[in-house]
């Protein structure tokens, strides 16, 4: 059975950062790829990127780009992910989520969610 | 970026119907179309993947249909756990794009 299990609630100061980790089990983590999707308070789901960690390239969304780091160690399974330059609208469950590759791309196992709280 | 809009927004409906909802697309997607099921607090969970593959365990009442811009997930007969928020998501280009949601809730 494939788990992805995340690291606990964070509360962060704007203009700090916050590195969510990603610990899968039960799976090949190497030949899947690993997202980052976020939600927002009462609202809906953002793809923020993702990884490949048999090649190890990380692609995100354009509007996260200059602010997003993703990673992924292949020796312990696990994937982070780095938001710098944290502002209030970045408060929001982040979830990663494992996606089979092909033929066709879909989010098979999703994490159970690190609430991010950005607060003066 | 591919635009995804689903329709309605939200809906309320009665044990044992039929519901459908729609998705549409800012281009054409081909079958690169998933949906999920989003309960309150719980993250989301994959229902149908490539327009109309329903994902192992997923009860065979709910069912997908579409291809290029335009499609479809119908629920054949509500169950009173399928109350919850459904996303439409295209995995054909980067970024990828969730529809905005639509929540089905009890009549």
């Amino acid at each position: 059975q494939v788990q992805l299990v995340q690291s606990g609630a964070e509360v962060k100061k704007p203009g700090s950062s916050v590195k969510v980790s990603c610990k899968a089990s039960g799976g090949t983590f190497s030949s899947h790829a690993i997202s980052w999707v976020r939600q927002a308070p009462g609202q809906g789901l953002e793809w923020m990127g993702g990884i490949i960690p048999l090649f190890g390239s990380a692609n995100s969304a354009q509007r996260f780009q200059a602010r997003v780091t993703i990673t992924a160690d292949e020796s312990t399974s696990t994937a982070y992910m780095e938001l710098s330059s944290l502002r209030s609208e970045d408060t929001a469950v982040y979830y990663c989520v494992r996606a089979v590759i092909a033929p066709i791309p879909y989010f098979d196992y999703w994490g159970q969610g690190t609430l991010v709280t950005v607060s003066s | 970026d591919i635009q995804m809009t689903q329709s309605p927004s939200s809906l309320s409906a009665s044990v044992g119907d039929r519901v459908t909802i729609t998705c549409r697309a800012s281009q054409s997607i081909s079958n690169y179309l998933n949906w999920y099921q989003q309960k309150r607090g719980k993250a989301p969970e994959l229902l149908i993947y490539a327009a109309s593959s329903l994902q192992s365990g997923v009860p065979s009442r709910f069912s997908g249909s579409g291809s290029g811009t335009d499609f479809t997930l119908t629920i054949s007969s509500l169950q009173p756990e399928d109350f919850a928020t459904y996303y439409c998501q295209q995995s054909y280009g980067t970024p990828r794009t969730f529809g905005q949601g639509t929540k089905v809730e009890i009549k």
